[in-house]
């Protein structure tokens, strides 16, 4: 079956534009979790959503929103952007939330210029 | 809360050498771990995991061994190859985090021939 897919896989932006990026989760899986990863704070939570219901959310700026839609595709949005947003953006997904097994998309490689 | 704790790296190893990469918990009851593996520009992908006390997960010449009593989790491989080097994450899910997986920092792992 086909894996998780994260579109784009490069993207670069300038301080202050907005960002979308998006995840199309595995055919039958209804949780979506968003990562960062940059080298300095390693995997931080955005947050989940299971059933286009946001479930869990971690410490990240209102700036950082989501959604997810009846077909369990989920975009992420980051507005007013900062150099420090610069990160690999992973999407996982799972049958029914992060305590089952995650399967991770290649991430979006956003830099902020 | 609940934390996971790693050691750190870089782990450098020759070619067949034993391999173990420590990981300790913290939370309360008995959370599932879980070790994932990101290889180079590829997002993360589950290695193995273990649900209760004692249980052992094994993958890919990998093992862990789910001990309450130490609250470890540790990885171990008696023989590793080239093609093992990778970035090693271990994470926790738990009633307390409300499932959601909770990271350890990660441990590059980088095997010379």
């Amino acid at each position: 079956k086909a894996g998780v897919t994260q579109t784009p896989r490069y993207l670069i932006k300038t301080r202050g534009q907005q960002v979308t990026l998006s995840c199309s989760p595995i055919s039958g899986h209804r949780s979506v979790s968003w990562y960062q990863q940059t080298p300095g704070q390693g995997l931080q939570f955005l947050f989940e959503y299971f059933s286009e219901t946001q479930r869990n959310k971690g410490n990240f700026p209102g700036r950082f929103s989501g959604r997810q839609f009846s077909n369990s595709r989920s975009e992420m949005n980051v507005s007013t952007l900062e150099l420090g947003d610069s990160a690999l953006y992973l999407c996982a997904s799972s049958l029914w939330g992060q305590g089952t097994e995650a399967f991770f998309g290649q991430g979006t490689r956003l830099t902020v210029v | 809360g609940n934390s996971v704790t790693q050691m750190e790296g870089p782990v450098t190893l020759s070619e067949e050498a034993f391999l173990t990469i420590n990981c300790t918990y913290t939370a309360t009851g008995y959370p599932s771990l879980f070790w994932y593996v990101q290889y180079p520009g590829e997002g993360l992908q589950l290695l193995l995991k273990a649900t209760k006390a004692d249980d052992k997960g094994s993958n890919k010449g990998f093992e862990a061994t789910y001990r309450k009593e130490t609250t470890s989790f540790h990885l171990e491989k008696g023989s590793v190859q080239v093609s093992d080097s990778a970035v090693y994450f271990c994470a926790l899910s738990g009633m307390d985090s409300n499932y959601q997986l909770i990271w350890g920092a990660g441990t590059k792992l980088i095997i010379k021939p």
